[in-house]
């Protein structure tokens, strides 16, 4: 069975500062890793995603996330984070087969002025 | 493209009412997913169909939770009798389905609150 660790509940950081979100895994088998944004009131919206290739996977809205294997680790990045950034963060594994996600717990990101 | 739609977005219940919540995935999507996620939580699968059959359900409290997806395209998920702690946002997400790992997209989810 796969799981997910996010360390960091709450994230407090400056606009135009650098941020990096935390992601754990542990799985005994090859994984899918994604990372989903959401906003207020609003559904999860899919940032991006590893399947297999470049360890470095790009998204949408200037973040990217390096895979790990060794750390069993996906954190997520963005060199210069905006206000509208301000929303909850979720890291999620999948194994290979019928696509069920695993979440983690989640990461508030606060970003002030 | 219209997304998931979902309803009602908000519900307030008495605990040993009953509640059902309604989803429409997008159109063309075999695969329909459930999830429950209660506050500080990540969201937790409760159900997945392929088509109008079950795939997963081991997370869904079947004494209580059952869920439907009778023509392979809208779903219903209903809870009854609720307890307190089945207050969550519930979200319904869609995918079009097979092996591979396509995206899963979400609705905006409904707000249950049990009182």
């Amino acid at each position: 069975a796969q799981s997910v660790t996010q360390l960091d509940s709450q994230v407090p950081v400056f606009e135009e500062a650098p941020v990096e979100l935390r992601c754990n895994y542990s799985s005994s088998v090859s994984v899918y890793l994604f990372w989903y944004v959401q906003y207020p009131n609003q559904g999860l919206q899919l940032l991006l995603k590893y399947l297999s290739g470049s360890t470095l996977v790009k998204g949408i809205n200037g973040f990217e996330a390096e895979f790990n294997k060794s750390q069993t680790s996906f954190h997520l990045r963005k060199p210069s984070v905006h206000i509208s950034d301000t929303a909850e963060y979720f890291c999620a594994v999948s194994g290979q087969g019928f696509q069920k996600l695993v979440f983690g717990t989640g990461t508030r990101l606060l970003v002030s002025p | 493209e219209a997304g998931v739609a979902q309803s009602p977005r908000y519900k307030i219940i008495e605990k040993r009412q009953s509640v059902a919540f309604w989803c429409n995935p997008i159109s063309g999507h075999a695969t329909l997913y459930w999830y429950q996620q209660i506050l500080g939580q990540g969201p937790k699968l409760l159900i997945q169909f392929q088509n109008n059959g079950v795939v997963d359900d081991s997370q869904l409290p079947k004494d209580r939770f059952s869920a439907e997806r009778l023509k392979g395209v809208d779903s219903t998920l209903k809870i009854q009798p609720a307890k307190l702690e089945d207050s969550a946002v519930y979200l319904c997400a869609s995918s079009l389905g097979g092996q591979g790992p396509d995206e899963q997209y979400f609705g905006p989810g409904t707000r249950l609150t049990v009182t």
